[in-house]
């Protein structure tokens, strides 16, 4: 268990509003992540951060933005939903183990956009 | 271009046969390569890895992988498949010092009493 928490688990959300998900962590990981589950492609890389403050895009990072103003906390934001950003939301950690750096995940947050 | 595919969208075994999932990737570095299993509804829970020395790596449930450099590929086996391994398992590579992942589509299993 790396200690991550995600947050809300699920959401129903109207087109054009503004989301907010929370992703914490308990054990002081530098690298934080956020992507995003869609049938048939997988898991893709929204954001990620490398500290307080650093953040950068992944492959699909368009109509998303991020902050991370504490070690424990990397937030993910939807400016204006729209339906195409209906999705299953992981964060996930990065720690080194066994010789190398291993990606740990959060339980995920379903989003539903109407 | 980075990718990692996975050619198997939906295997069936039957329990207590051998399975092999495969995995190609391209990356243009020394790769890291990954497999996560997820279990319906459930987050990304990580199998094995393999980031140098012995190709042949071990896991946990019993899992084991064999990266082949020369064929760019990194399959996932078991010898004796239980019902519990049903789920849908992802392949993914990293190399760069941000360890960003690229997955696979995913392979879903199922498992036939």
């Amino acid at each position: 268990d790396a200690g991550i928490t995600q947050s809300p688990r699920h959401k129903v959300t109207e087109t054009g509003t503004p989301v907010t998900l929370r992703c914490h962590q308990t054990e002081n990981h530098r690298y934080m992540y956020w992507y995003r589950q869609d049938p048939g492609h997988g898991l893709r890389l929204i954001h990620y951060s490398y500290g307080v403050k650093d953040t950068d895009k992944g492959e699909v990072s368009d109509g998303y933005s991020v902050s991370r103003s504490k070690t424990e906390d990397f937030l993910l934001t939807l400016e204006s939903a729209t339906s195409s950003q209906t999705s299953v939301y992981f964060c996930a950690i990065s720690e080194y183990a066994g010789g190398s750096y291993e990606q740990y995940f959060g339980p995920g947050t379903r989003l539903t956009v109407t | 271009a980075q990718s990692v595919t996975q050619p198997d969208i939906h295997i069936t075994v039957s329990e207590g046969a051998s399975l092999e999932l495969r995995c190609n990737y391209s990356y243009g570095a020394t790769p890291y390569l990954f497999w996560y299993v997820q279990s319906p509804g459930q987050g990304l829970q990580l199998l094995l890895k393999y980031f140098s020395g012995d190709t042949l790596v071990q896991g946990i449930k019993g899992f084991e992988a064999e990266f082949k450099r020369s064929q760019s590929s990194f399959n996932l086996r078991k010898p004796s498949v239980h019902w519990s391994d049903a789920a849908e398992y992802f392949c993914a590579v990293t190399g760069g010092a941000t360890n960003k992942l690229i997955f696979g589509t995913g392979t879903l299993l199922a498992v036939q009493p």
